[in-house]
């Protein structure tokens, strides 16, 4: 069974990038989309971006100008790097599988990781 | 972007009981080559990531309990809980899937009376 683990810093400071990794365990990465999802606490559950195991991304356009999504398949990994925060990117932030069918639904979630900016 | 509004903000049900929640999205997410509404329901506990329950607007996940299910077409949408249990206590969101970026309703927050 597929599992999902984010892992970064606890604390991003205003102006600097936020780095967060997500380690995939127990399925291969190909044949999959990976996604990052935040959510915030006066926010809904916002898509941020995904990318597929040969590197094609996709992003949100309402942060497209600021997010880049990696992979590294060698490691099990993908990453996200999204510059210029403030503090309303303060947010749990999850990586997710997209369903195998076209990447429409997301059933595979991580725990998540709580990311607050501030100085 | 597809807008998803979810109804009601929250709602408090006693044990043993059904409930509906409902969603409905700015823009028509069936797709009529397929017949296939894009829409999904998740089901977050506190402390919890969301977990997936239904796709295509009415396919339980695999291990999701019968007791839930989903209905509707083109844009609005219900997700159906029967015999109200303890561990149902959850926030509920809806997603589309039709077009990008994938957008989710404001949540649900589900209670006991």
């Amino acid at each position: 069974q597929v599992q999902l683990q984010e892992s970064g810093p606890g604390l991003v400071k205003p102006s600097e990038t936020l780095s967060l990794t997500c380690t995939v365990s127990g399925d291969s990465m190909s044949g999959y989309y990976w996604s990052w999802i935040r959510q915030s606490a006066v926010e809904r559950l916002e898509w941020i971006g995904r990318i597929n195991s040969g590197g094609t991304t996709s992003y949100n356009p309402s942060l497209k100008s600021r997010v880049s999504i990696s992979v590294d398949t060698s490691k099990n990994q993908f990453s996200l790097n999204l510059i210029s925060v403030a503090a309303a990117d303060t947010a749990v932030y999850y990586c997710a599988r997209g369903n195998v069918d076209g990447d429409y639904y997301f059933d595979t979630w991580g725990q998540g990781i709580l990311v607050p900016v501030s100085s | 972007d597809i807008v998803m509004t979810q109804s009601p903000d929250s709602l408090a049900v006693s044990l043993g009981e059904r409930t509906t929640i409902n969603c409905k999205s700015s823009q028509n997410v069936l797709l009529p080559s397929n017949n296939r509404n894009y829409l999904a329901w998740y089901q977050q506990k506190p402390g919890q990531p969301p977990k997936l329950l239904i796709y295509w607007a009415s396919t339980r996940e695999s291990g999701v309990p019968d007791r839930f299910s989903g209905s509707g077409s083109g844009t609005d949408f219900t997700l159906t809980i029967s015999n109200l249990q303890a561990e149902d206590v959850a926030v509920y969101y809806c997603q589309q899937c039709y077009s990008p970026p994938r957008t989710f309703g404001q949540g649900t927050k589900l209670e006991i009376k």
